[in-house]
C-alpha cells in the first residue's frame, strides 16, 4: 500500500538553528499539506501545497517557515531560526484531489528545540 | 468555541464493549474524516464521508450533515483499539485543509 514517509523520525536542534524536515508523498498525490502537533494539544495546519506554489497557509505559518518541492518527490519544511515554542510533532499529508479523497499522513517528525 | 468538538474526552471500556465517539461540528463541510493516532503519534485515515454511513470490519462511521453530528462505533471492542481517535473537517470555504477536533482517547482494558 502507498504511504507518505518521513524523514527524520526525530530531530533535536539548538535554539535559532534551522531545520528541514522531509517528506515524500503518495507519488499521484496532487496536494500537499503540513501540519504540526504541540504535545498534548490537537493537530493544527501549517500550509497546503499544490501546483508547485502554497495554496493555504495558517497564522502559524510566518516568515520563519517555507515548504519546498525541490526534485518532484521530495517535500520539505524549514524552520529558518528555530523557536523553543517550534517544539511539536510535524506531520506531512497529501491527497489526491483537494476535497472528498482521504488524507494520508506520515508518521511524524518530533522536534525538539532546546 | 472550536468548530469541531468531539466527546467524549477520554473513554475506558472493557474488552468486548461497543463504543461511541461523537463528533460535532459548526461549519459547512465538504468531508469529514476520522482518524485513529497510535501511541507513538503516527495518524492513520479511517473514513472519510460526506454523508450516510461506511463500515469498516468491527468499525462504523456515521454521520447527519442536516445536525452536522457524526458518530464513529467500534463493536466487539479489543485492547489494541485503544488509541486516539480524531474527527477532522474538510470545510467548504477553506480550500483543502483539515480542521481537527482535540481528539477522544480510548482504552480497552482486558
Amino acid at each position: 500500500e502507498p504511504e507518505v514517509t518521513q524523514t527524520p523520525s526525530h530531530q533535536v536542534t539548538q535554539m535559532g538553528q534551522e531545520v528541514i524536515l522531509r517528506c515524500v508523498p503518495i507519488s499521484n498525490h496532487l496536494y500537499f499539506y503540513w501540519y504540526r502537533q504541540i504535545l498534548g494539544q490537537k493537530v493544527e495546519f501549517l500550509v497546503s501545497f499544490y501546483n508547485n506554489e502554497i495554496s493555504e497557509k495558517s497564522e502559524i505559518f510566518d516568515d520563519q517557515f517555507s515548504v519546498e518541492r525541490p526534485d518532484g518527490s521530495n517535500f520539505t519544511l524549514k524552520i529558518r531560526s528555530t523557536k523553543l515554542e517550534d517544539s511539536a510533532m510535524y506531520f506531512c499529508a497529501s491527497r489526491r484531489q483537494a476535497s472528498a479523497t482521504e488524507a494520508f499522513f506520515g508518521q511524524g517528525t518530533r522536534l525538539t528545540v532546546v | 468555541k472550536n468548530e469541531v468538538e468531539q466527546s467524549p474526552q477520554n473513554l475506558t471500556a472493557q474488552e468486548g464493549e461497543f463504543i461511541t465517539i461523537n463528533c460535532s461540528y459548526s461549519v459547512g463541510i465538504s468531508a469529514l474524516h476520522w482518524l485513529q493516532q497510535h501511541p507513538g503519534g503516527g495518524i492513520v485515515s479511517l473514513f472519510m464521508l460526506s454523508s450516510g454511513k461506511k463500515k469498516h470490519g468491527r468499525l462504523i462511521a456515521t454521520i447527519n450533515i442536516q445536525e452536522k453530528h457524526s458518530s464513529l462505533h467500534i463493536t466487539a471492542s479489543h485492547p489494541r483499539d485503544s488509541a486516539v481517535y480524531i474527527c477532522a473537517v474538510g470545510r467548504e470555504t477553506s480550500g483543502s485543509r483539515l480542521t481537527f477536533g482535540e481528539g477522544t482517547q480510548l482504552t480497552v482494558n482486558p
